[in-house]
């Protein structure tokens, strides 16, 4: 039969607004926490990121928070402009020894910005 | 600086045939990683390699293999190819010493028909 396709939370704003990102993540040993966007056609690009020592990083428009109790991130965009329409992933490092560079990513955000 | 560059864009191929994508990583970024993006799946990590040697592996079946070169760029292979393979595949590069985070390339869209 045909698989189905993840169904993307959506968010849909007006330029100029701000706008929040959600993202829940699973694993209590993540250490390292990364935003990305990614435009069609092309690969993730990276945003913003914020280690586990954090609570809160600050970016040029973006804003990441981080509640380690809940296991919450976000991502906040100050001013949305058109160009910010795309899909957000969060990703999650694991702290273990061996994990190196993998990343677990959350199923993304479609961001739509109106003109 | 030149980003992490992947070929080919575009690739077509048929159920049973094998398929070589290559990635080459930013200039001193030794860490190479693999990952799978499809709409039902969503981002999914394959592996990753550092100086030459896998030191992860996601869940996916042995018809999935890669490598890394001495030049730190690196290839993956998927034999006996199937529909379900069709997907963007990813290359991220980073530097574990440096300790920086991915930068993906562009991807290679591999269809199988």
């Amino acid at each position: 039969g045909e698989s189905v396709g993840l169904h993307l939370p959506t968010l849909s704003v007006q330029e100029g607004d701000n706008s929040i990102i959600n993202c829940a993540y699973s694993n209590s040993a993540s250490d390292y926490f990364i935003w990305y966007k990614q435009e069609s056609g092309k690969g993730p690009q990276f945003i913003i990121d914020i280690r586990s020592n954090m609570d809160k990083r600050q970016g040029q428009r973006v804003t990441v928070l981080l509640n380690k109790t809940v296991k919450h991130l976000s991502l906040q965009i100050a001013a949305t402009q058109p160009g910010d329409s795309a899909v957000y992933f969060c990703a999650e490092k694991d702290a273990g020894g061996t994990s190196y560079g993998k990343l677990t990513f959350g199923q993304g955000t479609i961001l739509t910005v109106h003109p | 600086k030149a980003g992490v560059t992947q070929t080919p864009r575009y690739l077509i191929k048929t159920r049973g045939q094998q398929v070589t994508l290559s990635c080459s990583p930013i200039s001193g970024h030794r860490s190479v990683s693999w990952y799978q993006q499809t709409p039902g799946q969503g981002l999914q990590f394959l592996f990753e390699y550092f100086s030459e040697t896998q030191r992860n592996k996601g869940n996916f079946p042995g018809r999935f293999s890669g490598r890394q070169f001495s030049n730190s760029r690196s290839e993956m292979n998927v034999s006996t190819l199937e529909l379900g393979d069709s997907a963007l595949y990813l290359c991220a590069s980073s530097s574990y010493e440096l300790n920086t985070e991915a930068f993906f390339g562009q991807g290679t869209r591999l269809t199988v028909v």
